[in-house]
């Protein structure tokens, strides 16, 4: 079984600077897929970035990137020039590389973005 | 339509009460998955559908729980009998392929919020 681990429960960040949201996970799996994902009050899922573990390069997203360490089974993401919409629930989330398979989610991280 | 829909939105049962939670997927994709998010945690999984067949249904928490698609498009979550324990965000996602990751992004829901009082 895989699991997700986010050990900051809260962040927050000032308006245009750089916040980090840590993650760690456990899996026996060779193949398979990191997300981000992100959560506001409206309470729909919305994909930020992923990552292909067979992939070495970090996957960036316009403001969004990761640090994706595959031996230290750590998937971290880094939001520059913060906006007050990225204030938002953070999910961390695996899933394999396979037919069907679920998501697995991480606690969250609660971002809070200041003016 | 644009996206996942899901309704009703909100849901208040009475403990004991059985309830139906609808979702209509985006037109032609063919997994469709249900997750259950408690207050202040992440989703997890309940089950999964490839068109009408249900695949996988490990995460039903109870025989309390039944999902159906009949014809691999719209999908049921009834829960008998709620109980307390059982409130929570029910989030349906689908997607365009059977193989999840990069190449058949998951598009979810905005999800139902049921409380049982």
């Amino acid at each position: 079984a895989q699991t997700v681990t986010q050990s900051q429960p809260e962040m927050s960040v000032q308006e245009a600077e750089t916040v980090t949201l840590s993650c760690t996970y456990d899996t026996s799996e060779s193949n398979y897929y990191l997300f981000w994902y992100k959560q506001p009050p409206s309470r729909q899922m919305i994909l930020v970035i992923r990552q292909e573990a067979y992939k070495q390069q970090n996957a960036t997203e316009n403001r969004f990137s990761v640090n994706f360490q595959k031996a230290a089974k750590s998937f971290s993401l880094k939001i520059s020039d913060s906006q007050l919409g990225d204030t938002a629930m953070y999910f961390c989330a695996f899933m394999k590389q396979a037919s069907g398979s679920r998501l697995t989610f991480g606690e969250g991280t609660q971002l809070t973005v200041n003016p | 339509g644009a996206g996942v829909s899901q309704s009703p939105r909100y849901k208040v049962a009475k403990r004991g009460q059985d309830v139906a939670l609808r979702c209509d997927p985006i037109s032609g994709h063919v997994s469709l998955f249900w997750y259950q998010q408690a207050l202040g945690q992440g989703p997890e999984f309940l089950t999964y559908f490839q068109n009408e067949a249900q695949l996988d249904k490990s995460g039903l928490p109870s025989d309390r729980f039944f999902a159906e698609r009949p014809e691999g498009s719209v999908s049921t979550l009834k829960i008998q009998r709620t109980q307390q324990e059982d409130s929570a965000v029910y989030l349906c996602a689908s997607s365009l392929g059977i193989r999840g990751g990069g190449n058949s992004p998951l598009h979810f829901g905005n999800g139902t919020r049921l409380t049982v009082t």
